[in-house]
C-alpha cells in the first residue's frame, strides 16, 4: 500500500544552520505531496505542497520538489529560525482525499 | 474566520465507557475528516464523509467505533466500550471540495483521549 517515510528526530539545528528533513514515499500513480507542520500547542497547518512531479512547493523560506525518479520531497530552508522549532510531517495523498502521514520529525532550534 | 473546532479538548474515561467526540468543520466545507494520532506517531486516517455520507470508513480499526454527520455539518465521533489502546489524540479535519485529491485539508486542535 502507500506509503511515507521520513527521517527520525529529533533535528537539532542552530539559527540561521541550512535545514534538511528527508521524506520518501511509495505509491501507486501520481500523488500529490504535502508537508504539514505543527508548532508547540497548535494544530496541524499545511506548510506546502506539490501536484506533479518536478514541481516545487514553496512557504516561508522552505522548499521541497517533488522528485518522481527518487520517489522523494525532501524539506530544505536555507537559514532556520528559533520559531521554526515544530514536528513537520510530511503527506500523501492519492485517488482517494484522505491524507497518509509520515511518523513526523521534530524541528529543534537553539539561538 | 472561524477554524476547525474540537470539543472537548480532553477527555479522560474509564476502560469500558462510551464516548462521543465532536468536529464543527470550516462553514461551507463539504469534506470532512476524522484522523488519530498516538503518541509519536503521524495521524492516522479513520473515515471522511461526503456531505451527510461516509464516503470512506476504511480506516476505523473495528465496530466499537463509529461516525456520523446528520447534516452536513457537524460530525460526532462515537467510540463504544473503550479500550487503553484507543487512548490517542482524535483529530478532525475539512476541506472546501471533495473533488480534488490535492485540495488543503484544514486541521482543527484535536481531542486528547485518555482511557484509565
Amino acid at each position: 500500500g502507500n506509503s511515507v517515510t521520513q527521517m527520525e528526530g529529533p533535528v537539532t539545528l542552530s539559527e540561521e544552520a541550512f535545514l534538511t528533513i528527508n521524506c520518501t514515499y511509495t505509491a501507486t500513480g501520481y500523488p500529490s505531496l504535502f508537508w504539514y507542520v505543527q508548532y508547540p500547542g497548535e494544530g496541524l497547518q499545511l506548510l506546502l505542497k506539490a501536484t506533479k512531479a518536478d514541481d516545487k512547493g514553496s512557504n516561508k523560506g522552505f522548499e521541497a520538489t517533488y522528485r518522481k525518479e527518487t520517489t522523494s520531497f525532501h524539506l530544505e530552508k536555507g537559514s532556520v529560525q528559533v520559531s521554526d522549532s515544530a514536528v513537520y510531517f510530511c503527506a500523501l495523498s492519492d485517488n482517494t482525499d484522505k491524507l497518509i502521514f509520515g511518523t513526523g520529525t521534530r524541528l529543534q532550534v537553539f539561538p | 474566520g472561524a477554524g476547525v473546532s474540537q470539543t472537548p479538548s480532553n477527555k479522560v474515561t474509564e476502560k469500558g465507557k462510551y464516548v462521543e467526540l465532536r468536529c464543527d468543520p470550516i462553514s461551507g466545507h463539504t469534506a470532512l475528516y476524522w484522523y488519530r494520532q498516538s503518541l509519536g506517531q503521524g495521524p492516522e486516517f479513520l473515515i471522511y464523509f461526503q456531505g451527510t455520507g461516509a464516503a470512506d470508513d476504511s480506516g476505523l480499526p473495528n465496530d466499537r467505533f463509529f461516525a456520523v454527520r446528520p447534516e452536513g455539518s457537524v460530525s460526532t465521533l462515537k467510540i463504544q466500550r473503550t479500550e487503553r489502546g484507543d487512548s490517542a489524540v482524535y483529530l478532525c479535519a475539512s476541506s472546501p471540495s471533495l473533488v480534488l485529491k490535492d485540495n488543503e485539508q484544514f486541521f482543527g486542535p484535536g481531542t486528547r483521549l485518555t482511557v484509565l
